[in-house]
């Protein structure tokens, strides 16, 4: 299947700090990527959708300022986490749309753990 | 609104096959989806179904598709500790591309 390449993997950060994290599809476009939101033993919660050269979609309750995305190409999508305080430390994962094909396949990278102390 | 249901764990003892389930709301879901996920990890596609298909069969996976009672469920024949991760059932949201996840169904897996 496609490749979808998220980086970092992990991050440690002092509270106050911004942290970006970078999302890639390698072998295909897309045109729409998604950030994902994971706690411990939990479902995946969708955070927003990515859209390439336009403003990105926030899902209700997950504050725009907070989480800046920017989808600046057809393989890139970054998430920047402003000012980041011990309750943003989480599981953040991405995911790519790759419209090629059937089945409407979302391919998602391997996860940036981020730890805010 | 929609919704996806599954049960959250599951045990079984290597060799023996694993039937995972999940129910759906959204009846005009056009593709459910299989994700496996290992710690520390992310999301692995293991396969998907259209809406218009019964059943789908891969190498040691079955997916059986009840449209009318909304009801997926994933069949692991021959399981074996690699096989041990949470399973999470996925549906394509009707108003847009998001994917709907259920909680996940942890997998474990005993020799």
């Amino acid at each position: 299947g496609a490749v979808v390449s998220q980086h970092p993997s992990r991050v440690i950060c002092k509270s106050g700090t911004s942290v970006k994290i970078e999302c890639r599809s390698l072998d295909f476009q897309a045109t729409t990527m998604f950030w994902y939101r994971q706690f411990p033993k939990q479902s995946l919660m969708l955070m927003a959708t990515s859209n390439e050269g336009s403003k990105a979609t926030y899902e209700q309750g997950v504050e725009k300022d907070k989480f800046l995305i920017n989808h600046a190409s057809l393989t890139l999508s970054t998430l920047t986490v402003t000012s980041a305080h011990p309750e943003d430390s989480s599981f953040y994962i991405c995911s790519a749309r790759d419209l090629t094909g059937t089945g409407n396949i979302q391919y998602f990278g391997a996860g940036t753990r981020l730890s805010v102390l | 609104g929609e919704d996806v249901e599954q049960s959250l764990f599951l045990s079984v003892r290597e060799g023996d096959s694993s039937v995972i389930n999940c129910t759906y709301t959204d009846s005009s879901s056009t593709y459910l989806y299989w994700y496996k996920q290992e710690p520390g990890a992310g999301l692995q596609l293991l396969t998907y179904i259209f809406s218009n298909m019964d059943m789908k069969q891969d190498q040691r996976l079955t997916v059986l598709l009840n449209k009318k009672d909304k009801h997926l469920s994933l069949r692991i024949a021959d399981t074996q500790t690699g096989d041990s991760a949470i399973y999470f059932c996925a549906e394509k949201a009707q108003a847009g591309t998001a994917l709907i996840f259920g909680k996940g169904t942890t997998l474990s897996v005993s020799s």
